[in-house]
């Protein structure tokens, strides 16, 4: 089972950018994609956009594509994700989820990080 | 993206009593459907996957049913750590997930 250690809370201006990572450990870090879901206070969760670590391939959500990017350091199993542009509407708690399935995205996700809350304030 | 709307917002229930949820896609999805349960302060939890597969470790009493448009999660007697907001989510374009249903005490 895998085990998913996020980044602590971050607190930015409205224009700024943030960079969120997530630590994986006790499975490979391979062929099962690595995704960003967001959830806004009160609202359901949302699907960002993930990668596959062995390859590097992303596949971005249409809302995010061109402000989101999802990168991979084999090396230290991290994976981050790195959001532009910010405004408040972006305010909410951040989380890296692990695809059950090898290679697919998106799809179910069986493992979860902590989350990561990030507000947008001026 | 495929809209997912789940019926009701809440549901308010005693201990024992059986639990159905609904969740209907805009459009046919076969079988690509996910249910999680959301604690407060924590993150979802994987409890039923393709409609109708348990995750590993989720107790029988939830069970999951449909195919096309309409699913729904039954908990066949609701326990007191049932209590939760649950979310249903499609593996297709998007990913999306539906707003979610509360099941509160009554």
């Amino acid at each position: 089972q895998v085990q998913l250690v996020q980044s602590g809370a971050e607190v930015k201006k409205p224009g700024s950018s943030v960079k969120v990572s997530c630590q994986a450990s006790g499975d490979s870090f391979s062929s099962f994609p690595l995704n960003w879901v967001r959830q806004a206070p009160g609202q359901g969760p949302e699907w960002m956009g993930g990668i596959i670590p062995v390859f590097g391939t992303t596949k971005y959500a249409q809302k995010f594509e061109g402000r989101v990017t999802i990168t991979a350091d084999g090396s230290t199993t991290t994976t981050y994700m790195e959001m532009f542009s910010l405004r408040s509407e972006d305010t909410a708690v951040y989380y890296c989820a692990r695809s059950r399935r090898e290679w697919e995205l998106p799809t179910y996700f069986d493992s979860w990080g902590q989350g990561t809350l990030v507000i947008v304030s001026s | 993206d495929t809209v997912l709307t789940q019926s009701p917002d809440t549901l308010s229930l005693s201990p024992g009593e059986r639990a159905t949820l609904s969740c209907r896609a805009s459009h046919d999805i076969s079988n690509s459907l996910a249910w999680y349960q959301q604690k407060p302060g924590q993150a979802p939890s994987l409890l039923i996957y393709d409609a109708s597969n348990r995750a590993t470790g989720i107790p029988a009493r939830f069970s999951g049913s449909g195919s096309g448009t309409n699913f729904t999660l039954t908990i066949t007697s609701v326990e007191p750590e049932d209590f939760a907001v649950y979310y249903c989510q499609q593996r297709g374009y998007g990913g999306t997930f539906g707003q979610g249903t509360r099941v509160d005490i009554k």
